[in-house]
């Protein structure tokens, strides 16, 4: 079946450190892959998405993310992390032509001052 | 900016009381999703719909019924509800990219008491 993980469910991160998050997608095709970010009370906002192409993705906010095939991985980066982006971020994959797309169960960041 | 909203924004309820929750959306689009977010499950699909009055199942529909007799309205309904479905309901619908990309409402936050 297909499956997204996202093995951290807390990170803490000092404002201004580097931000990495991971995500493991399990699926054999090519997968269309997203990255959400989601404050409190709010709903999900698209970050970024993969779809062909270059593997290294840009998206809102200084984010980008990296699909690397070998290892079923599509990891969220930041070079410096800001106090606004404490969130929690969802990973999200969907199987081209099919209809259900996959949600990881998040990882909650947090940013100390 | 999907154009999609979603009415109640916040609801409490009895246990054994018929619910309905309104996802409404202004651009036309053409498949609609219904989701719960629960701590550590991240986000899971309900029911989603490819076109007016053509809906299908996702992963957890039991207890939930939809309707979509127009475009612009999804329309969810807890036939009785019932304390495990205490959550937040997100709309959805598919647009952007290839009609690759999903576009969340602002959520539902329902308490069955």
């Amino acid at each position: 079946a297909q499956s997204v993980t996202q093995p951290d469910i807390h990170i803490t991160v000092s404002e201004g450190a580097s931000l990495e998050l991971r995500c493991n997608y399990s699926y054999g095709a090519t997968p269309y892959l997203f990255w959400y970010v989601q404050s409190p009370g709010q709903g999900l906002q698209l970050l970024l998405k993969y779809f062909s192409g270059d593997t290294l993705v840009q998206g809102i906010k200084g984010f980008e993310a990296e699909f690397k095939r070998s290892q079923s991985s599509f990891n969220l980066r930041k070079p410096s992390v800001h106090w606004s982006d404490a969130a929690e971020y969802f990973c999200a994959h969907v199987t081209s032509g099919t209809y259900k797309y996959i949600f990881g169960t998040g990882t909650r960041l947090k940013v100390l001052a | 900016d999907a154009g999609i909203t979603q009415s109640p924004r916040h609801k409490v309820t009895e246990t054994g009381t018929p619910v309905t929750l309104r996802c409404h959306q202004t651009e036309n689009h053409r498949y609609m999703y219904w989701y719960r977010q629960d701590p550590g499950h991240g986000l899971r699909l309900i029911h989603y719909s490819y076109g007016v009055k053509d809906t299908d199942k996702g992963e957890v529909s039991d207890g939930y019924s939809v309707s979509r007799s127009k475009t612009e309205d999804f329309l969810l309904t807890l036939e009785s509800a019932t304390s495990s479905q205490t959550s937040v309901y997100f709309c959805a619908i598919r647009g952007g990219q290839g009609l690759n990309e999903q576009f969340f409402g602002p959520g539902t936050r329902l308490t069955v008491l």
